[in-house]
C-alpha cells in the first residue's frame, strides 16, 4: 500500500538554528502534502497544506516565514523550522493524499526538542 | 471553528472485554468522517472512511458506525486483544478549497492481558 516515510523521527537541537523534516511519499506521486503539529494531549493541528509546485497554504495563525514547507517535486515536501525556540518543541507530521480516493497516508511522525 | 471531540480521552480495558468509543462533530460543512488507529512510533493506520448517514463499516473485530444528522460516531472493538492497544483518532473531512481533516484528541486504549 501507500507508504509515506518522514524523518528524522527524533531531532534536538540547539536554540536558534534550524531544522528541516522531510516527507517523502515512496509508492505514489502526491500533488498535495499536509503538514500537523500536535501538542502535549492536544489533537493534531493542520498547519499547512503543501502543493507540488506552487506556494503552501498556512493555517490562520501558523506564521509561515518561520515554518517554511517546499514541495518542489511530486514525493518529497520538506518543513524547516527556522530559528527554533523551546516553544517550538513539539510533534510534526506529514501525510500525503492517496491520488485516487480521499485517503491520506501519514508519515510516522518527527520529535522535537529546542534546547 | 469546528471542533471534533472524542471520549473517553482514555481507557483500560481486560483482555476479552468489548468497548467503544465517540467521536463528536458538527453536522454542518460534513463531507467523511475518518477513523485511525495509531500505535507508538508508527504511522496513524486507517481503519474506516465514511461518508452517507446510517454508514457501517467493519475490519476483523472492530466496527464503526455513523449519524450524519446527529454528529456522531461510534468505534466498537469486540474481544479486545492487547495488540488493539494504540490510540483510535477520527478525523472530520470537510471540504473548505481543498479537503482537510479537523482531528479528535483521540481515545488512548489500552488492553490488559
Amino acid at each position: 500500500g501507500a507508504v509515506v516515510s518522514q524523518h528524522p523521527s527524533r531531532v534536538i537541537c540547539k536554540s536558534g538554528t534550524s531544522v528541516k523534516i522531510e516527507c517523502r511519499s515512496l509508492d505514489f506521486q502526491a500533488t498535495t502534502m499536509f503538514w500537523y503539529r500536535q501538542f502535549p494531549k492536544k489533537s493534531l493541528m493542520l498547519m499547512a497544506t503543501s502543493n507540488e509546485g506552487s506556494k503552501a497554504t498556512y493555517e490562520q495563525g501558523v506564521e509561515k516565514d518561520k515554518f517554511l514547507i517546499n514541495h518542489a517535486s511530486l514525493t518529497l515536501s520538506t518543513l524547516t523550522v527556522t530559528s527554533a525556540h523551546p516553544e517550538d518543541s513539539s510533534f510534526y507530521i506529514c501525510s500525503a493524499r492517496q491520488p485516487d480516493n480521499y485517503g491520506y497516508t501519514f508519515g510516522s511522525g518527527t520529535r522535537l526538542t529546542v534546547v | 471553528i469546528l471542533n471534533v471531540e472524542q471520549s473517553p480521552q482514555s481507557l483500560h480495558v481486560q483482555e476479552g472485554d468489548s468497548t467503544n468509543f465517540t467521536c463528536s462533530f458538527p453536522s454542518s460543512n460534513f463531507y467523511a468522517l475518518h477513523w485511525y488507529r495509531w500505535e507508538t512510533a508508527k504511522s496513524p493506520e486507517a481503519l474506516f472512511v465514511m461518508t452517507l448517514n446510517g454508514d457501517e463499516k467493519k475490519k476483523g473485530r472492530i466496527s464503526a458506525t455513523l449519524n450524519t444528522k446527529e454528529g456522531y460516531s461510534y468505534l466498537y472493538i469486540k474481544g479486545s486483544q492487547p495488540e488493539d492497544s494504540a490510540t483510535y483518532l477520527c478525523a472530520l473531512g470537510v471540504t473548505s478549497g481543498t479537503y482537510k481533516y479537523i482531528f479528535g484528541t483521540g481515545t488512548r486504549l489500552k488492553v490488559l492481558a
